[in-house]
């Protein structure tokens, strides 16, 4: 089955930008979508296609995909950004949906 | 705008059946293209995507949960239904319903979400 890969935790000062990844082979051929969840809340779509904001996201928000590795990166980082990030994708062969291990990000 | 909504037991026996129902609002469960999803979240951990119904009925699930699992869609009460056998305490989640759109595969919305704990 197909396996994502995410750092643990990126820790960032407010203001600055955090640069988040998900990992998996060739996955720059699939569409990767982007969650965050904050604690006690469910997931919150904030990136699909890739590189696409649903709306009400603001552009601080932006993704990209390319090889191996797909990146979500937030700009101009709030406290309201602390949360967990989750990587998703189709997997084609198995018409399953996977999830990465996710992400914590951490305003200092 | 579609709103999702869980609901069900929040204890369950060990060997015994977590059901846990999602009620749509604000839209018919039939009316475009979409897959009802399941997807859970043990405590502290990362999500797990258990499986998903068609507007048909087709169903397909995660082969870690197949032999346990069954999803439904329940046309006349606008929801759709998540049965987990014999569960363990490794069942014990958070569990979310959630939709895709057909030919766009990512999760919106989502549900709340409801906590269900396996124990004695």
């Amino acid at each position: 089955s197909y396996v994502l890969t995410q750092p643990p935790s990126v820790s960032v000062a407010p203001g600055q930008t955090a640069r988040m990844t998900c990992g998996g082979y060739n996955i720059g051929s699939k569409r990767v979508h982007w969650y965050q969840q904050k604690p006690g809340q469910a997931p919150v779509l904030v990136v699909y296609d890739d590189s696409d904001r649903p709306s009400g996201i603001p552009e601080r928000f932006s993704g990209s995909n390319s090889g191996n590795t797909a990146t979500l990166n937030i700009s101009r980082v709030e406290a309201g950004d602390e949360g967990d990030y989750y990587c998703q994708v189709w997997e084609s062969s198995s018409d399953h949906y996977v999830f990465g291990p996710g992400t914590k990000v951490t305003v200092l | 705008q579609v709103q999702l909504q869980e609901s069900g037991p929040g204890l369950v026996k060990p060997s015994q059946t977590l059901s846990l129902t999602c009620t749509v609002s604000g839209g018919s469960i039939t009316s475009g293209h979409y897959y009802w999803s399941w997807i859970r979240q043990p405590a502290g951990k990362g999500l797990e995507w258990i499986g998903r119904v068609y507007t048909s009925g087709y169903t397909n699930y995660n082969p870690s949960l197949k032999s346990r699992v069954t999803i439904s869609l329940d046309t006349s009460k606008n929801h759709f239904s998540l049965r987990l056998t014999s569960v363990t305490a490794a069942d014990t989640a958070i569990y979310y319903c959630a939709r895709v759109q057909l030919g766009f595969n990512w999760f919106d919305p989502w549900g709340q979400g409801a906590l269900v704990t396996v124990s004695s």
